[in-house]
C-alpha cells in the first residue's frame, strides 16, 4: 500500500481550459476527499464520497467543479473553463467509513494548478 | 476551525528545546482531532490523533493534549529537530468533514 496516489503533481493551464486530477485512495478506504489549499492557507473541504456516493460538497464546489468516484475506487476532479482564481493545490485525502471512531484520514501529495 | 489570514503564526526554538503548538477548535460537537504536519510543496503528513474520550495521547517524541472545557488542543514536540520544521495544523472532525484551524510555522534554529 503505497498510499494515497494524486497526478499529475503539477499543471499549468490556460485561462478557460478544462484540467481533470486524479485520485487512487488508500485500497479499502472507502471514503474519498478532495480539498484546496492556497498559499499560507489550510485546507478546505470541498467534498466526499463514500463509495461511489458523493455525499457532500462544499458551497467552494462552483457548477464549474465536477467530482467523480463512478466504482468506488479511484476518483477524477475535472475544472471546466479554468480561471485565476482556481489556482491551488488540491488535496486528495481517504480514510475508513466514518468521520470520526479513530478512521484516520491520510492526504496524497496534492496536485497544483496554474492557470495562467 | 478558525478563519486562516495569510500570515500564520510562527514559533521559533532552538534544536533540541521542546515546541508546543496551540491550536482552538471551533465546534464543541467534534469528538476526533488530528494533527497534520505540512513541509513546502507536500500534502498533510498525520502526526498524532486523539479522541474526545482522552485527554493526552502519546507519541513518538510528540503528546497532544486535549482541554474541551475550553476547546483547546496542543502539540508537544520533544528535542525538536531540524526536521520538524514545517507548518502543522490542528483538524476536527465528528459529524462534519475534517475542518483544519489556522496553521503554526515551527522553525528550528540549528
Amino acid at each position: 500500500d503505497t498510499g494515497v496516489s494524486q497526478n499529475p503533481r503539477h499543471k499549468i493551464t490556460k485561462r478557460g481550459q478544462n484540467v481533470t486530477f486524479r485520485c487512487d485512495p488508500i485500497s479499502e478506504h472507502n471514503r474519498l476527499y478532495w480539498y484546496r489549499q492556497t498559499l499560507g492557507q489550510g485546507p478546505e473541504f470541498l467534498t466526499y464520497f463514500q463509495n461511489e456516493a458523493q455525499l457532500e460538497k462544499s458551497r467552494l464546489l462552483s457548477d464549474r467543479f465536477s467530482a467523480e468516484r463512478p466504482k468506488g475506487s479511484f476518483s477524477t476532479l475535472e475544472i471546466q473553463r479554468t480561471e485565476q482564481g482556481d489556482s491551488a493545490m488540491y488535496l486528495c485525502a481517504s480514510s475508513g467509513y466514518k468521520f470520526s471512531s479513530g478512521n484516520t484520514i491520510y492526504f496524497g501529495e496534492g496536485s497544483w494548478l496554474t492557470v495562467v | 476551525g478558525e478563519s486562516v489570514g495569510l500570515h500564520l503564526p510562527t514559533l521559533s526554538v532552538q534544536e533540541g528545546d521542546n515546541s508546543i503548538i496551540n491550536c482552538a477548535y471551533s465546534n464543541s460537537a467534534s469528538d476526533y482531532f488530528i494533527w497534520y504536519k505540512q513541509e513546502s510543496g507536500k500534502g498533510p503528513q498525520f502526526i498524532i490523533d486523539i479522541r474526545s474520550n482522552m485527554d493526552k495521547r502519546q507519541g513518538q517524541r510528540v503528546t497532544v493534549l486535549l482541554n474541551k472545557t475550553v476547546k483547546h488542543l496542543s502539540l508537544q514536540i520533544a528535542a525538536t529537530q531540524p526536521g520538524d520544521s514545517a507548518v502543522y495544523f490542528c483538524a476536527e472532525t465528528g459529524n462534519t468533514p475534517l475542518v483544519f484551524g489556522k496553521g503554526t510555522r515551527l522553525s528550528v534554529i540549528a
